[in-house]
């Protein structure tokens, strides 16, 4: 069984809409929350943390936290074709011990 | 505020032999990670040092591969001998603590094994 779950993708979405990612965990004591955004042959790059439950919102980005459905998702609004890259979802569990999904891809269409 | 370092960027190899990176991490991070990336997967952690210590090493497969961090700043992880399916993406992140800061990750060494 995955530990951190996403949809692979693609999401393919037009330029100006609003792209939702998910992802799930099943470490109940999981703490801490990270999406990274990686493009195609660089590294992984931070977006948003987040640790408590609710929304938490930088720019375009917004972080949503259902701690009790373990549960993490980010949403880019007035998406860009810039934003077209895989979106990880990171969970730092209750060992501290970080665990990365498989990544899911955005498309964003001109 | 310089990033995480590593070298070499690429390093094409013949199976069986060795090969060593680098990373020197954000300054003042205690935690260290190493971490694989296949194609089309996720980052996974290798090893995770706090200061000089190991945190974490259960996904590093010990038969071949080790790491050290003796000063507790920079870090080398060495493969010995290498196999066809060591070829990936090997990251190097650092954290202010283990805890509860985000890690911020350097540019990456991508291993070809031929």
């Amino acid at each position: 069984q995955k530990e951190v779950e996403q949809n692979s993708g693609p999401l393919s979405v037009p330029e100006g809409a609003i792209a939702s990612l998910n992802c799930t965990y099943s470490d109940r004591g999981s703490q801490s929350f990270f999406w990274y955004r990686q493009y195609s042959g660089k590294s992984p790059e931070l977006i948003m943390s987040i640790y408590s439950n609710g929304d938490k919102e930088d720019g375009r980005f917004t972080a949503q936290l259902n701690k009790a459905s373990q549960y993490v998702s980010l949403l880019i609004r007035d998406s860009q074709p810039s934003d077209s890259a895989t979106y990880l979802c990171a969970v730092r569990g209750g060992g501290f011990k970080t665990i990365f999904g498989a990544g899911t891809r955005l498309f964003v269409k001109a | 505020e310089a990033g995480v370092a590593q070298s070499p960027r690429y390093k094409i190899i013949e199976k069986r032999q060795s090969v060593a990176f680098w990373c020197n991490p954000i300054s003042g991070h205690a935690t260290l990670y190493w971490y694989q990336q296949i194609l089309g997967q996720g980052p996974k952690l290798l090893i995770q040092f706090q200061n000089n210590g190991v945190v974490d090493d259960s996904q590093l497969p010990k038969d071949r591969f080790s790491a050290e961090r003796l000063k507790g700043v920079d870090s080398t992880l060495k493969i010995q001998p290498a196999k066809l399916e060591d070829s990936a993406v090997y990251l190097c992140a650092s954290s202010l603590d283990g805890r509860d800061q985000p890690q911020h990750f350097g540019d990456g060494t991508r291993l070809s094994i031929l």
